[in-house]
């Protein structure tokens, strides 16, 4: 079974430019998320959606980050303008039925540099 | 007040030792509880889930949930050096919504 992918793996960009962050998550998984995590923390929640729905974004700043789910298949994940304190990895998980299993799958990451 | 909190570490244990995990939660209707394993570059991985009190055991881990004291933790016996990893705490409420704590390092010494 093919696992979360995400793509890219590293990104370099000066503060103030824009980014994009890709994920695909596994075959029929109607939850995806997105989680910022910053170097010696845990992942921080971003959004989560059901499907092409958005369940929560309490916690994404909506003045720069913007994310959407086509077709409630792939996602995209935007920051502009970015900021040094984004830098982080950004995670993208999927799962089945999490109010059961809590069992989420995360991809390999995006490793976002601010300079 | 964080929503889930643990002790940051890090913790060094000698190979064969019990390591002990612990974290506290503040939504008192958090419902499921999940501990999940992270290494260096890596992302996390599950190891247990809980969600009723008391313990539950699988292979070297054990889990337990004391609601009442919003309260869980992970025992992991005989130690490993590959089990050096960060460990984050995680609790999931009635929307699945999935809240990780910031995650102990442990370093297990040969």
């Amino acid at each position: 079974e093919a696992g979360v992918a995400q793509s890219p793996r590293y990104k370099i960009i000066e503060k103030r430019q824009s980014v994009a962050f890709w994920c695909n998550p596994i075959s029929g998984h109607a939850t995806l998320y997105w989680y910022q995590q910053i170097l010696g923390q845990g992942p921080k929640l971003l959004i989560q959606f059901q499907n092409n729905g958005v369940v929560d974004d309490s916690q994404l700043p909506k003045d720069r980050f913007s994310a959407e789910r086509l077709k409630g298949v792939d996602s995209t994940l935007k920051i502009q303008p970015a900021k040094l304190e984004d830098s982080a990895v950004y995670l993208c998980a999927s799962s089945l039925l999490i109010a059961e299993t809590g069992e989420l799958f995360f991809g390999e990451g995006s490793r976002l540099t601010v300079l | 007040q964080k929503e889930v909190e643990q002790n940051s570490g890090p913790l060094s244990v000698p190979e064969g030792a019990i390591a002990s995990l612990n974290c506290t939660y503040s939504d008192r209707g958090s419902q499921s509880f999940f501990w999940y394993r992270q290494y260096s570059g890596k992302s996390p991985e599950l190891i247990m889930f809980i969600y009723s009190n008391g313990d539950k055991e699988d292979g070297r881990f054990t889990a337990q949930l004391n609601k009442a004291s919003q309260y869980v933790s992970l025992l992991i016996r005989d130690s490993q050096p590959s089990d050096s990893a960060t460990y984050l705490c995680a609790v999931s409420n009635q929307g699945g919504k999935l809240i990780f704590g910031q995650g102990t390092e442990l370093s297990v010494k040969p």
